[in-house]
């Protein structure tokens, strides 16, 4: 199972939105609504900040939302923040019923 | 809250073995699907492998990286969930993670433990 598409980097001001394409194919993130994101600061866990394509866990701030157009998953932040700068990862169950993550992005907030 | 608690992480020779362990609380740990997942330095998180919940089945299922070498075993009287590493090699040296799989299909994260595989 190849690793989902990410950009390895994305950058913008604080206030300006960006977002982060996840590509893969009809046997994972177009298959399946089982596609999450996740949130890493340097030496800690994972933080998931979306579930199920769109949904957003309980303290997960609103400027964070996900959306799905096929074999793509995207994550969008509006209103940047510094403290947003850290790596995200989306995550997709696939069709061999094992699950596979993107290489990673690194937002930074200039 | 789910918590989850990773040890046994260390320093193994090219060849050696070791097991990690996932102390699991504030699940129903017989219901619950747990996985395990690494990141190497600097590197993205890869998949390494999942138990299914005793419920349904108890199964595994592993990346194609660690097939054959690496084993997933649960004891659900101690709620742990465990990675018997052998044949370990130095590309396998990484963050270990435990992961539990909700519902919607996401994870909660133990906060890893390092296996260093180096001479």
């Amino acid at each position: 199972q190849s690793a989902l598409t990410q950009p390895a980097s994305v950058s913008g001001s604080p206030g300006q939105s960006i977002a982060i394409s996840c590509t893969g194919t009809s046997g994972d993130v177009g298959g399946y609504s089982y596609v999450s994101w996740y949130q890493q600061h340097p030496g800690k866990a994972p933080k998931l900040m979306i579930y199920e394509v769109s949904n957003r866990p309980s303290g997960v701030s609103d400027r964070f939302s996900g959306s799905k157009s096929g074999n793509t998953a995207s994550l969008t932040i509006s209103g940047l923040q510094a403290e947003d700068e850290a790596d995200y990862y989306c995550c997709s169950y696939t069709s061999d019923t094992t699950w596979v993550f993107g290489g990673g992005t690194k937002l930074t907030v200039l | 809250e789910v918590q989850l608690v990773d040890s046994g992480g260390g320093l193994v020779e090219p060849g050696g073995s070791l097991r990690l362990s996932c102390a699991v609380s504030g699940v129903t740990f017989i219901n619950a699907w747990m996985n395990w997942v690494r990141q190497a330095p600097g590197k993205g998180l890869e998949w390494v492998g999942r138990i299914k919940s005793t419920t349904d089945g108890g199964t595994t299922d592993y990346a194609a990286p660690v097939k054959g070498r690496f084993t997933i075993s649960r004891d659900d009287s101690k709620n742990t969930v465990y990675l018997q590493m052998n044949s370990l090699i130095t590309e396998d040296t990484a963050v270990y993670y435990c992961a539990h799989r909700r519902s919607t299909g996401s994870f909660d994260w133990g906060q890893g433990t390092l296996v260093t595989v180096s001479s």
